[in-house]
């Protein structure tokens, strides 16, 4: 039984460049959340989907980031024109549905560095 | 605003001595506190569950407690395998998503 898998595991990109991270949610799984962690930070909530919905992106920045979870394929968060202050690891959780209290299950993470 | 303190940030032990983590919380209404390891280039790791003042849960060498306002984790017998970062979440009442504290970066030497 898979777990929450993310892709890729590393990722470089120059200013101004587009990054794509990707995560497949453990099999059964229709809660997709993802969060943000810089060095000697905590994790930061950004966004929560389900499929086809967006439920909550109010920890997401307004402009240059975007995320979805199709009805079919992996939840995409993704981040336009990057720049320097985006290099952090993005991590992505799932859960089941139908429970109030969240048990989430995380990957391994995306490094995203800006060069 | 709902918010996880976590002391200390850093802990060093030697093998076989007992410590305990902090988890300080402020929140509307909570419906569950979380505690959680992070190996370093991983995900967090999903450790215990607690809902309501006076709950202990117990796994292996650790032991979660819960109060109205903090929680505790302690760590019986340490070995360097313990070594991690241990995060506290709450989830508010109403809400569908956690707020993690900052950690605290646990070291056990042999």
């Amino acid at each position: 039984n898979a777990g929450v898998m993310q892709n890729p595991r590393h990722l470089v990109r120059r200013r101004g460049q587009e990054a794509r991270l990707r995560c497949s949610p453990m099999k059964g799984h229709s809660h997709v959340y993802w969060y943000r962690q810089l060095p000697e930070e905590g994790l930061k909530f950004m966004v929560y989907l389900q499929k086809e919905n967006i439920i909550d992106e109010s920890g997401m920045p307004k402009e240059r980031f975007s995320a979805e979870f199709p009805k079919e394929g992996p939840s995409i968060l993704r981040i336009q024109q990057v720049v320097r202050g985006d290099s952090a690891a993005y991590f992505c959780a799932s859960s089941p549905s139908g429970t109030a209290l969240l048990k989430l299950f995380f990957g391994s993470g995306t490094q995203l560095s800006v060069l | 605003e709902d918010q996880v303190t976590q002391s200390p940030e850093a802990l060093r032990l030697q093998e076989g001595e007992s410590s305990s983590l902090n988890c300080s919380y402020t929140v509307s209404g909570l419906r569950g506190l979380f505690w959680y390891r992070q190996d370093p280039g991983k995900g967090p790791e999903f450790l215990f569950t607690l809902y309501s003042a006076g709950e202990e849960k117990e796994k292996e060498r650790l032991k979660a407690t819960l109060t109205k306002k903090e929680s505790f984790l302690h760590i019986t017998a340490p070995k360097p395998e313990d070594s991690a970062t241990y995060l506290c979440a709450v989830q508010a009442i109403d809400t569908d998503k956690l707020i993690f504290g900052t950690g605290t970066r646990l070291q056990v030497f042999p």
